[in-house]
């Protein structure tokens, strides 16, 4: 069962606006709660996590995130958005698989974020 | 800063062929996972390693294999290659496996004819 839904498939902005991009979680799951970003033709990058504390999280490059428990949310903003902000976003939560007993990473299907001139 | 490598960036095989995607990791971590990933289906788990000679299956194992004989290094199988194997594969490593903490290596274009 998908753990991790995020709601937009794309996402086109255009530059200098705010952007935010949706992600709710199964309330099952453990709550620790990331977001990662691919630029084109690269591997993952960690923009934040949430592991517990303060419900506003805060990454790289001007992005931020609030954890929701009652919605079980976690949506991730920016005030700004600027071209080089042009890549696909992946919302992330542990999930424990019971055959060794440890927590994974489960993945969204991923929101590709277009930013316009 | 912890390194995830990858050994192709793009690799064509035939149908029918046996596929080695290879990926080490530099810094002593003890889990490692491959992923498969396909436009508008994110990222799914193929298999993880916690251990030395031990794995895991993730959500979509069939068709897959691993070895794990060293620490740093963590190999996906591809027994007998298939056309619905084309896919992006990613390999990340971290160090406990509390979940959070992966480093992702760039990545495999894999492409079968």
């Amino acid at each position: 069962a998908q753990s991790v839904t995020q709601l937009d498939s794309q996402v086109p902005v255009f530059e200098e606006a705010p952007v935010e991009l949706r992600c709710n979680y199964s309330s099952s799951v453990s709550v620790y709660l990331f977001w990662y970003v691919q630029y084109p033709n690269q591997g993952l990058q960690l923009l934040l996590k949430y592991l517990s504390g303060s419900t506003l999280v805060k990454g790289i490059n001007g992005f931020e995130a609030e954890f929701n428990k009652s919605q079980t949310s976690f949506h991730l903003r920016k005030p700004s958005v600027h071209i080089s902000d042009t890549a696909e976003y992946f919302c992330a939560v542990t999930r424990k698989y019971s055959g060794a007993g440890s927590y994974q990473l489960t993945f969204g299907k991923g929101t590709k974020l277009s930013v316009i001139p | 800063d912890v390194k995830v490598t990858q050994s192709s960036r793009y690799l064509v095989k035939r149908t029918g062929e046996k596929v080695f995607l290879e990926c080490v990791q530099d810094m002593d971590h003890e889990n490692m996972f491959w992923y498969r990933q396909d436009p508008g289906l994110g990222l799914r788990l193929i298999y993880f390693s916690y251990d030395v000679k031990m794995k895991e299956k993730g959500d979509i194992p069939e068709g897959y294999s691993v070895s794990r004989e060293k620490k740093e290094r963590f190999s996906l199988i591809l027994e007998s290659a298939s056309t619905n194997q084309t896919s992006m594969y990613l390999c990340a490593s971290s160090l406990d496996s509390s979940g959070y903490g992966y480093t992702f290596g760039s990545g495999t274009r894999l492409t079968v004819v």
